[in-house]
């Protein structure tokens, strides 16, 4: 069965770079999340797409944003990059609102 | 604040024995989901129990709310060494559409 794709799996960057993250949703879903999770931490929700359009904001910080496109893939972007933003990001997808979450493997972030 | 909260954060045991993690959250909810995470990998949904459900079963997994203490608890009957994991639980708070997870337990199963 499809799971939810992300990319890239890893990730490498400096302070004050900007950084891409991409999620393939499972067809058909039609609410995507992201989710930061620092090490040895729980998942912080960070922002929630419906149908393409923004359904909720987390605790994400005002240098990240993020999008869903026509074909239902999601990207995050994050721009002047700090050192703790070192992460694991996760996207999770879902069929309908209440349902359960399939994650992605998540792309881990490192900020050097 | 955190909506929910895990209780132990570290619980290890031996194989065949039972394992118990707690979480409790702090608004109203819709329903009450588990999660396990192994180390460094997407979390995978365990069962989703509704908040007017008390009690719900899955394989050896055994899951209990009670919505006037705002609590949950994951039962694990048997454990087995490839039981060992993170388990998060998540509550969607009635307002937003988002799902928050507690701190997580992190269980040992020992051979």
């Amino acid at each position: 069965a499809a799971g939810v794709i992300q990319s890239p799996r890893h990730l490498i960057k400096e302070k004050r770079e900007t950084a891409t993250l991409k999620c393939y949703p499972i067809p058909r879903h039609d609410t995507v999340y992201w989710y930061q999770q620092g090490p040895g931490q729980d998942p912080q929700f960070l922002i929630s797409f419906y149908e393409k359009m923004q359904s909720d904001k987390g605790s994400i910080p005002d240098r990240f944003s993020a999008q869903q496109f026509s074909d239902y893939h999601s990207e995050l972007n994050m721009s002047s990059l700090e050192l703790g933003d070192s992460a694991l990001y996760f996207c999770a997808s879902s069929p309908s609102w209440n349902s359960p979450l399939h994650f992605g493997n998540g792309t881990r972030l490192t900020v050097t | 604040s955190q909506q929910g909260e895990e209780d132990p954060q570290a619980l290890s045991i031996q194989e065949g024995e039972n394992a118990t993690m707690n979480c409790s959250y702090k608004t109203s909810i819709n329903n009450l989901q588990w999660y396990r995470q192994n180390s460094g990998r997407g979390l995978v949904h365990l069962i989703l129990i509704r908040s007017n459900e008390r009690e719900k079963h899955s394989g050896r997994l055994r899951v209990t709310l009670d919505t006037s203490k705002k609590s949950s608890s994951l039962l694990i009957t048997a454990s087995r060494a490839a039981d060992t994991a993170s388990y998060f639980c998540a509550t969607d708070p009635q307002q937003g559409q988002n799902f928050v997870f507690g701190p997580g337990t992190r269980l040992s199963v020992l051979p």
